[in-house]
C-alpha cells in the first residue's frame, strides 16, 4: 500500500530538549516536504527536497532542520525546540507537485513544547 | 507570487442541503488546483484536483468543483450534504514551476458544519 509514514504521532517535550521526527514514504517519490498547520493558518512549508542530497527552506525554516540522505526518508530534526513550536505536523511526498500528481499526506505529528 | 483565499471560515448548512465552500486564488502561471479535506483528528485527504483539462472537476463523495479562470475561483460544491461530510476543507493552488519552488500554497480552510 502506497504510504507516508510519519512518527511519533503524538509528543510532548520540554524546551530545549532536541527531537527527531520521522517520514518515510514507499512511492519512490522525488520530492518531499514538510509543513506545520496552526488554527487559522492553513499549512505552511517548513522545508522541502527536491531528491536526495537536495533540500531547501519553505515559507517557515527557523528552528528546524531537515536531511535527505536517502529517497524514502525525510527526518525533521528540532535542536532546541520552544513552545512557538507547538504544532501539527505532516510530512507529504510527491512526483512533481502541482503538475497533476497529488501530494501524499503522513498522518501527522502533534507536538506540544511545554 | 500565488495566493488563495477562502473566502469562509466556516459554513453551516443542514444535512441534505446543498454545500457551497468557496475560494479565490491567484497565480502567475496556469495554476493547478486541489481541494482537500481534513476529518477531526485525521490527515489529510484529496478530493479533486484541477489540472487545465475539464474546467469541472468531479471528486470523491459526489463533491465537484469548477474552474473559472475569468473568476479566478475554485469553488466546491455538493448536491446533498451528509453528517459525515464534517469536516475542515482546504484549497490548495500550484503553478508546478520551478520558480516557486513546486509550492503547494495552502488556504485557512473553511470548517463545515453540518446540522441535523
Amino acid at each position: 500500500e502506497a504510504q507516508v509514514t510519519q512518527n511519533p504521532r503524538y509528543l510532548i517535550t520540554v524546551t530545549g530538549k532536541k527531537l527527531t521526527v520521522t517520514c518515510s514514504q514507499n512511492m519512490n517519490h522525488e520530492y518531499m516536504s514538510w509543513y506545520r498547520q496552526d488554527p487559522g493558518l492553513g499549512l505552511r512549508q517548513i522545508y522541502y527536497s527536491m531528491n536526495v542530497e537536495v533540500t531547501d527552506k519553505g515559507d517557515v525554516p527557523e528552528g528546524y532542520k531537515v536531511s535527505r540522505k536517502e529517497k524514502r526518508n525525510f527526518p525533521l530534526i528540532l535542536e532546541s525546540p520552544s513552545p512557538n513550536q507547538t504544532s501539527l505536523y505532516f510530512c507529504a511526498s510527491s512526483k512533481i507537485p502541482g503538475q497533476g500528481p497529488e501530494a501524499f499526506f503522513g498522518q501527522g505529528t502533534r507536538l506540544t513544547v511545554v | 507570487a500565488q495566493s488563495v483565499t477562502q473566502l469562509d471560515s466556516h459554513v453551516s448548512v443542514s444535512e441534505g442541503t446543498p454545500v457551497l465552500l468557496r475560494c479565490n486564488y491567484s497565480s502567475s502561471y496556469s495554476p493547478s488546483l486541489f481541494w482537500y479535506v481534513q476529518h477531526p483528528n485525521k490527515g489529510l485527504q484529496l478530493l479533486l484536483k484541477y489540472t487545465s483539462a475539464a474546467t469541472l472537476v468531479k471528486g470523491i463523495n459526489g463533491f465537484e468543483a469548477e474552474f473559472k479562470k475569468s473568476e479566478t475561483s475554485f469553488h466546491l460544491t455538493k448536491p446533498s450534504a451528509h453528517m459525515s461530510d464534517a469536516a475542515e476543507y482546504f484549497c490548495v493552488v500550484s503553478d508546478g514551476s520551478v520558480d516557486s519552488n513546486y509550492q503547494l500554497i495552502w488556504g485557512a480552510g473553511t470548517k463545515l458544519i453540518i446540522k441535523p
